[in-house]
């Protein structure tokens, strides 16, 4: 079974600082690797995925995120946040069969806190 | 286009009682799911339907949850009766199937269910 594991629930950086949110997956094969952002009130946001290739993936919002194997890491990078980037995020690893993409798996969030 | 709707965004019912949660998905999008956050917890899948048909089930908690999607649009998630361990956030997504490296879910804002 695919698990993920977001090791920080709550993150303090000041605006302006750089941001990394860490993701490490449990899987057997090369999973296909999300991140959501979700702000208050509203559903959760697609800001980047892996799936195979280049393992630095580009994402919205100036989101970035690299997969290493190596470690079954899929961490969240940004190089300097913004107020509006306070939002929980989430990690999330599937699966896609015939029909489909298969339901995903969730870690349990990270809450981003911006200082000013 | 417009996004994937839940209706209602909150409910407050009492134990015992049965609710209906609604879900609008992206017109043309034949895969649905549902998701539900518990406090504190991770945002766990409940069942994957392709169309009318139910692909993936192996979430749902227990019998007292019945998900249908008649017609393969729109889908309703009924507890009957409710328990005080379903409180939490039921989220809905919707994904058309375009192949695995362009497979993504949209997600609704969640329905926030109250059991009292």
């Amino acid at each position: 079974a695919q698990s993920v594991t977001q090791p920080d629930i709550h993150i303090t950086v000041s605006e302006g600082a750089s941001l990394e949110l860490r993701c490490n997956y449990s899987y057997g094969a090369t999973p296909y690797l999300f991140w959501y952002v979700q702000s208050p009130g509203q559903g959760l946001q697609l800001l980047l995925k892996y799936f195979s290739g280049d393992t630095l993936v580009q994402g919205i919002k100036g989101f970035e995120a690299e997969f290493k194997r190596s470690q079954s890491s899929f961490n969240l990078r940004k190089p300097s946040v913004h107020w509006s980037d306070a939002a929980e995020y989430f990690c999330a690893v599937g699966t896609y069969s015939g029909g489909g993409a298969d339901g995903l798996t969730f870690g349990k969030g990270t809450h981003l806190i911006i200082q000013p | 286009e417009a996004g994937v709707t839940q209706f209602p965004s909150h409910s407050v019912i009492e134990k015992g009682q049965t609710v209906t949660l609604r879900c609008d998905p992206i017109s043309g999008h034949d895969n649905l799911y549902w998701y539900r956050r518990v406090m504190g917890k991770e945002i766990k899948f409940l069942l994957h339907f392709v169309k009318e048909s139910k692909q993936d089930e192996s979430g749902m908690p227990n019998n007292r949850f019945l998900a249908e999607r008649t017609g393969g649009t729109y889908s309703t998630l009924k507890v009957q009766p409710a328990e005080l361990e379903d409180s939490g956030v039921y989220f809905c997504a919707s994904s058309q199937d375009l192949g695995p490296t362009r497979a993504r879910q949209y997600f609704g804002p969640g329905t926030r269910l109250t059991v009292t």
